[in-house]
């Protein structure tokens, strides 16, 4: 069966500091893809980042920067400089045959 | 703004009733893919189209069906409505059916069962 964890439910921090979100991943396919999204106050699911199983260069986009390590089965994010817009919830999902397992999220409170 | 269209926005009906969501993927995509986030289950997967055809089920109860037109919209029905069903239903469209594929998601329909 295939899990995706997110075990901190809520991180706060004042607005410029930077933000790591934790997710930890469970399958047994060899090929996988793992995903970020971010969803606002206002509700909708916005794509932010994918990587595929193969490929555990990590990466810096902007602001963001993820954290793949196949070994511990790790795919952590990165939110440097944080502002006030980053404020949302914050999901981390596998990917296999369509099907997405997305983890319970965490909620990132940015103030300023 | 996603490309992928949902509608309505929000849906408030009864016990016992049907209701209908409608969703238009991004031009192109021929997969749409439907999803139901609950405050106690989370997100969840509930079932997969590909150019028309089912391909992938998840945690769908029988009394929801869906299907995909052959102008590649996606219809879900939702029947008998109970209390529980009250969630936020999302729409979510890629190029083809691959894992490689990434999903992009509507706005969703909020559902209210009173």
């Amino acid at each position: 069966a295939q899990k995706v964890t997110q075990a901190q439910t809520e991180i706060s921090v004042v607005e410029k500091e930077d933000v790591t979100l934790d997710c930890v991943y469970e399958t047994r396919d060899t090929t996988y893809y793992l995903f970020w999204y971010k969803q606002p106050p206002s509700g909708e699911l916005v794509f932010l980042i994918r990587r595929n199983s193969f490929d555990e260069q990590n990466e810096i986009s902007g602001r963001y920067s993820w954290n793949f390590q196949k070994s511990t089965s790790s795919f952590n994010f990165t939110i440097t400089a944080s502002q006030v817009v980053d404020s949302a919830v914050y999901f981390c999902a596998l990917g296999s045959w369509g099907k997405l397992q997305f983890g319970a999220g965490t909620q990132v409170v940015v103030t300023p | 703004d996603s490309g992928v269209t949902q509608t309505p926005k929000h849906l408030i009906t009864a016990t016992g009733q049907r209701v209908t969501l409608r969703c238009s993927p991004r031009s192109g995509d021929l997969s749409v893919y439907w999803y139901q986030q609950s405050l106690d289950q989370g997100l969840q997967f509930l079932i997969q189209y590909y150019n028309g055809e089912e391909r992938a089920k998840g945690n769908i109860l029988e009394r929801f069906s869906a299907q995909q037109f052959p102008d590649l919209h996606s219809e879900l029905n939702l029947s008998s409505l109970e209390l529980g069903d009250s969630a936020l239903y999302f729409c979510a469209s890629s190029v083809d059916q691959a894992r490689t594929d990434t999903q992009y998601f509507g706005p969703g329909t909020r559902l209210t069962v009173l």
